[in-house]
């Protein structure tokens, strides 16, 4: 089955903390991994994706293939990362049709 | 700027009558997806169309239905609103190459209300 899992559904941490947020798949294939972010009263956005395996507001994350793994993580968190972040999985052949996690609420207390 | 945009941003409708959400994109994708989302939960993909072509999800209620008149508009028809059918609703893009993937740009979404 396809799926995607964050275990966490609120993460909060003070200004300057790392952060981690964690998201398992489970998929037979080659799927490609998202993380999109949604800021209060914004619209839903790409923060990264796996292929591309660059740093984004700080964010980075890797696949972890023997894992199963895409966890987000930043070194110093900003009040600014307080926002909803999905992770999500996309698979091969099917439109780019996305499955994803069922979020995880980021709080960055000052 | 080229964007995703959707109508109303604000539904409210009654049990049982029939209501159109619409979605319009100036990015000339060739997919669209609408996606529903209750409270505290994921998206949840209701269907997409690649180009003209439909598809479904299987677990999508055959009281959502779905058009898409030419490749910048796309709607959502809900035939006979539930109650548990308030939700927020997405519309996303998406410019996919052979291997179907690519980047979602999603709308602002349309929240519905039944009373």
């Amino acid at each position: 089955a396809q799926r995607v899992t964050q275990p966490e559904k609120l993460l909060s941490v003070f200004k300057g903390a790392p952060v981690e947020l964690k998201c398992n798949y489970s998929y037979s294939g080659s799927p490609e991994l998202f993380w999109y972010v949604q800021y209060s009263r914004q619209r839903l956005q790409l923060l990264l994706r796996h292929i591309s395996r660059e740093s984004i507001k700080g964010f980075t994350a890797d696949l972890n293939k023997g894992e199963t793994s895409f966890h987000l993580k930043k070194p110093f968190a900003q009040e600014e990362d307080s926002a909803m972040y999905y992770c999500a999985l996309s698979g091969n052949n099917q439109g780019g049709k996305l499955i994803f996690g069922q979020g995880t609420e980021l709080s960055v207390k000052p | 700027d080229a964007m995703v945009i959707q109508n109303p941003r604000y539904q409210v409708t009654q049990f049982g009558k029939p209501v159109t959400l619409s979605c319009s994109q100036t990015l000339n994708h060739n997919v669209m997806y609408w996606y529903q989302q209750k409270s505290s939960q994921a998206p949840k993909l209701l269907f997409h169309y690649y180009d003209k072509d439909f598809n479904n999800e299987a677990d999508t209620p055959d009281n959502f239905q779905s058009r898409r008149p030419n490749t910048s508009f796309c709607f959502l028809d809900i035939r006979s609103p539930g109650l548990g059918d308030a939700a927020m609703y997405l519309c996303a893009t998406s410019a996919t190459g052979t291997s179907g993937r690519g980047e979602q740009y999603f709308g602002p979404g349309t929240r519905l209300t039944v009373t």
